[in-house]
């Protein structure tokens, strides 16, 4: 059974920094994965989704890494804005059309 | 830019009683998925839905729910006898190809099923 985990559940940082989000899944054998960004009370957003053949794939200040083999991606945010909090998800593809998630990383920017 | 839409945004409900929860998704979709988030916990996936017929579900989506498709543009949610565990955000979602594909799923906004 397809296990996503996310570490750091949270983390508080200051306008500007460059931070990374890491996501592990326990099965490797995955279609795509997923990066969603979710405000309070809200839908789900798509930010990038990489197909398993792919290793990356970047948007604006958003660069996300995929290692299929050892069942890691990062998610690096450049030059952070406040706007930019938010609880960030990572969701697995595999075997089937549902997506798999993991539990979040909240963000904070402080101005 | 064409979104998933959902009613209502907010539902009280009693213990025992029926809902319907309601999605509208993007026009040109042919896969259609509802997912719930209980408060604090993971997004789990509840069902999928193609060419109107359940193509997976998951073992939460017991005898006590139910999907429809029943017209061409609504994708509804039933559950028959609400329980206090089913309270949660109630998200649906569509996209073009299914399982395999490079299409995203597009989320709706979400319902927020609140159950006394």
């Amino acid at each position: 059974k397809q296990e996503v985990t996310q570490i750091p559940a949270a983390l508080s940082v200051p306008e500007g920094e460059n931070l990374v989000l890491n996501c592990s899944f326990t099965d490797s054998a995955i279609y795509n994965l997923q990066w969603f960004r979710q405000d309070p009370g809200k839908g789900l957003t798509s930010l990038l989704l990489i197909q398993s053949s792919q290793r990356e794939q970047t948007s604006g200040r958003l660069n996300a890494s995929l290692d299929k083999s050892s069942g890691r991606s990062t998610l690096y945010i450049a030059a952070s804005q406040p706007g930019d909090s938010a609880t960030y998800l990572c969701a697995v593809e595999g075997g089937s059309e549902k997506l798999v998630f993991g539990k979040g990383t909240k963000l904070t920017v402080n101005p | 830019e064409p979104e998933v839409t959902q009613t209502p945004s907010h539902q009280v409900t009693q213990m025992g009683q029926e809902v319907i929860l309601r999605c509208v998704p993007i026009s040109n979709h042919l896969y259609f998925y509802w997912y719930r988030q209980i408060l604090g916990q993971k997004v789990e996936f509840l069902v999928s839905f193609y060419n109107n017929e359940i193509s997976e579900k998951s073992e939460i989506f017991d005898d006590q729910f139910s999907v429809e498709r029943p017209d061409g543009s609504n994708f509804t949610l039933k559950i028959r006898s609400t329980k206090l565990e089913d309270s949660a955000m109630y998200f649906c979602a569509s996209n073009r190809v299914g399982a395999g594909g490079t299409d995203t799923q597009y989320f709706g906004p979400g319902t927020r099923l609140t159950v006394l």
